[in-house]
């Protein structure tokens, strides 16, 4: 079993509308959290980090923790046909970049 | 922003034959690694390098090999290549602090014929 796991697997939205994707890990030891973006023939992209329970915010992405529920999800406002890309999530206990774990993505379609 | 550079952007290679694949960065990050993407997989840790001469196994290291010359270069070495590694490579690099954000380059597209 994968230790982070990512749903739905994809997603279409209208443009202009609300995407929502949704990680669980399985490592209580998890402390760390990210989202990367990977538009296609690019390599991914950290979109967003998010270390503390609660929620963060950068402009129309907000991002949730819940680490008693081992829990992180994207929410994305206003999608637009550029947010149409493959979406990570990745975990790591500590320090090393070596110990970050990737989920195996969402892939979400924007629809203009 | 971090610039991380690989080489060739694609390649077919024979079944048997040596491949080598290229990274460089210009972040003076000490950390670097090699992750394999297959659909439904995510990314996979291959190899990585927290100084130069001196690398690590990742998570899928049997098959592969790797090189770290130098700071700004890492390489990914297939001896024999093989149908089941054909597969995108990415290279990343890191600073070395808890929480690290990777800087991944563009990737290099591997068919393995």
């Amino acid at each position: 079993q994968q230790k982070v796991q990512q749903s739905p697997e994809s997603l279409s939205v209208p443009e202009g509308g609300m995407a929502s994707l949704n990680c669980t890990s399985s490592d209580r030891n998890f402390q760390y959290f990210w989202w990367y973006r990977q538009h296609s023939g690019e390599g991914p992209k950290a979109l967003m980090s998010i270390f503390s329970d609660g929620d963060k915010k950068e402009g129309r992405f907000t991002a949730h923790l819940n680490k008693a529920s081992l829990h992180v999800s994207l929410h994305i406002r206003d999608s637009q046909p550029s947010d149409s890309a493959l979406y990570f999530c990745a975990a790591s206990e500590g320090t090393g970049g070596y110990k970050v774990v990737f989920g195996s993505g969402t892939r979400l379609l924007v629809s203009p | 922003e971090a610039a991380v550079t690989q080489s060739p952007r694609s390649k077919v290679a024979v079944t048997g034959g040596k491949v080598t694949l290229s990274c460089h960065q210009t972040n003076n990050h000490d950390y670097m690694y090699w992750y394999r993407q297959d659909t439904g997989h995510g990314l996979r840790l291959i190899h990585y390098s927290y100084v130069a001469d001196s690398t690590e196994k990742g998570d899928i290291p049997d098959g592969y090999k790797a090189s770290r010359p130098s700071q700004e270069n890492f390489s990914l070495i297939l001896e024999l290549a093989s149908l089941s590694q054909t597969a995108v490579y990415f290279c990343a690099s890191s600073a070395f602090q808890s929480a690290e954000t990777l800087y991944f380059g563009s990737g290099t597209r591997l068919t393995v014929l």
